[in-house]
């Protein structure tokens, strides 16, 4: 029963490119969630996301940023025009219901140079 | 918005001495969890509370919903080495759509 599987584990970027990063959440789970860690901090809420849909999306920057969860393959968080401050690690987690237990990928650590 | 305060923010401590550090929050929660996180891996969920006053063990850790649900600690029994890294605690204030917020952390480390 394979865990939540994100991709890249490693992106670099040179600021104004794309980053994308994918998540797969464990089997049966229809609830996905991305936070973004800096160094030394906690986790922070970015956005949620149940199939097709996008249920709370306060934590993600107005511009630049997006992210969804199609009916069909991974979910995708999508940075447009990269800056150094994005450089971060970013989560995914999936839950079988709203909220609980959530577990985590092994995140995907974005460096813009 | 909702800020979980977690204390304390690091810790130095011998091999086989207890551990103890706690999570409190200016709102109530409905639901606690604890992580844990090793360098360059992703959250590991130890323990989870539902109910206030709850106490709960994992192995050697123990971990309490507060009465009050304004607060909640995690203990750890006669640390080993592999205990080192960061505890996250992690609160809801809602059974349904609302979001897990996460404290700071509490970085350990075991001098063997």
């Amino acid at each position: 029963n394979a865990g939540v599987m994100q991709n890249p584990r490693h992106l670099v970027r040179r600021r104004g490119q794309e980053a994308r990063l994918r998540c797969s959440p464990m089997k049966g789970h229809s609830h996905v969630y991305w936070y973004r860690q800096l160094p030394e901090e906690g986790l922070k809420f970015m956005v949620y996301l149940q199939k097709e849909n996008i249920i709370d999306e306060s934590g993600m920057p107005k511009e630049r940023f997006s992210a969804e969860f199609p009916k069909e393959g991974p979910s995708i968080l999508r940075i447009q025009q990269v800056v150094r401050g994005d450089s971060a690690a970013y989560f995914c987690a999936s839950s079988p219901v709203p909220i609980g237990e959530l577990f985590f990928g092994e995140g995907s650590r974005l460096t813009v140079l | 918005g909702q800020q979980l305060n977690q204390s304390p923010q690091s810790m130095f401590i011998q091999e086989g001495e207890d551990v103890s550090m706690n999570c409190t929050s200016s709102s109530i929660f409905n639901t606690w969890l604890w992580y844990k996180q090793d360098p360059g891996e992703g959250p590991v969920l130890l323990i989870a509370l539902y109910k206030a006053g709850e106490l709960t063990s994992n192995g050697r850790l123990t971990a309490q919903f507060g009465i009050t649900r304004k607060d909640s600690f995690l203990n750890i029994s006669a640390s080993i080495p592999s205990d080192v890294g960061i505890y996250f605690c992690a609160g809801s204030s809602d059974s349904g759509n609302t979001p897990l917020v996460f404290g700071k952390g509490t970085r350990l480390s075991v001098i063997a």
